[in-house]
């Protein structure tokens, strides 16, 4: 089964805080990942990809380590418009292949 | 910046009716797509479609559903015979092209509820 795994939360930090998020993915043949913001009843919104060497975007920071099959996002700096569900999701290699969400972690971020 | 449209935004249906949802992906976009999210619960895969032909289908797309790009704009989703269990957040997306990290765009969705 292609499953992603998350903590559902909901994580509830002041502003400012430094908030961890961490996934993973059962299907070893997933090739590209990514992280996905959601706010509610809104439709996903791509917060960024996560590459093999990791990537920084701002005050977001994501990590893979294929060998643990595992994905970690970095929030540094919350703001309260940072709140919001925050979706793992994983896919194989061919570029038309279907995203695998998972359920998605809550962040509220608290003034 | 271009983005992918669906309507209506909310439709009520009774069981066993037929729906049709709508969508107008970004218009040179090539790869289309069907999720689907109920309430609480994560984002499915339904369908995706290439040139003109289904390309993948999940489980949950049996006979109930099909898929159409009827003009070169529209891209619909048809659930012939409704269920309750069919009541769910139905997300169109669209993108340019096949590389893996090519940013799949979702519309703003439809909410369908089925009684």
């Amino acid at each position: 089964r292609k499953e992603v795994e998350q903590d559902p939360g909901p994580f509830n930090v002041p502003e400012g805080a430094t908030v961890a998020f961490n996934c993973t993915y059962s299907n070893s043949a997933s090739q590209s990942f990514f992280w996905y913001r959601q706010d509610c009843r809104k439709e996903p919104k791509l917060l960024m990809s996560v590459y093999s060497s990791g990537n920084e975007d701002g005050r977001f920071t994501a990590q893979l380590d294929r060998a643990s099959q595992y994905i970690s996002l970095l929030i540094r700096d919350s703001k309260l418009s940072d709140s919001a569900t925050y979706l793992c999701v994983a896919s194989e290699e061919s570029g038309n292949t279907p995203l695998v969400f998972g359920k998605g972690t809550r962040l509220s971020v608290i003034a | 910046e271009p983005e992918v449209t669906q309507t209506p935004s909310h439709q009520v249906t009774q069981m066993g009716q037929e729906v049709i949802l709508r969508c107008v992906p970004i218009s040179n976009h090539l790869y289309f797509y069907w999720y689907r999210q109920i309430l609480g619960q994560k984002v499915e895969f339904l369908v995706s479609f290439y040139n003109n032909e289904i390309s993948e289908k999940s489980e949950i797309f049996d006979d109930q559903f099909s898929v159409e790009r009827p003009d070169g704009s529209n891209f619909t989703l048809k659930i012939r015979s409704t269920k309750l269990e069919d009541s769910a957040m139905y997300f169109c997306a669209s993108k340019g092209g096949q590389g893996v990290y090519s940013p799949l765009h979702f519309g703003n969705g439809t909410r369908l509820t089925v009684t």
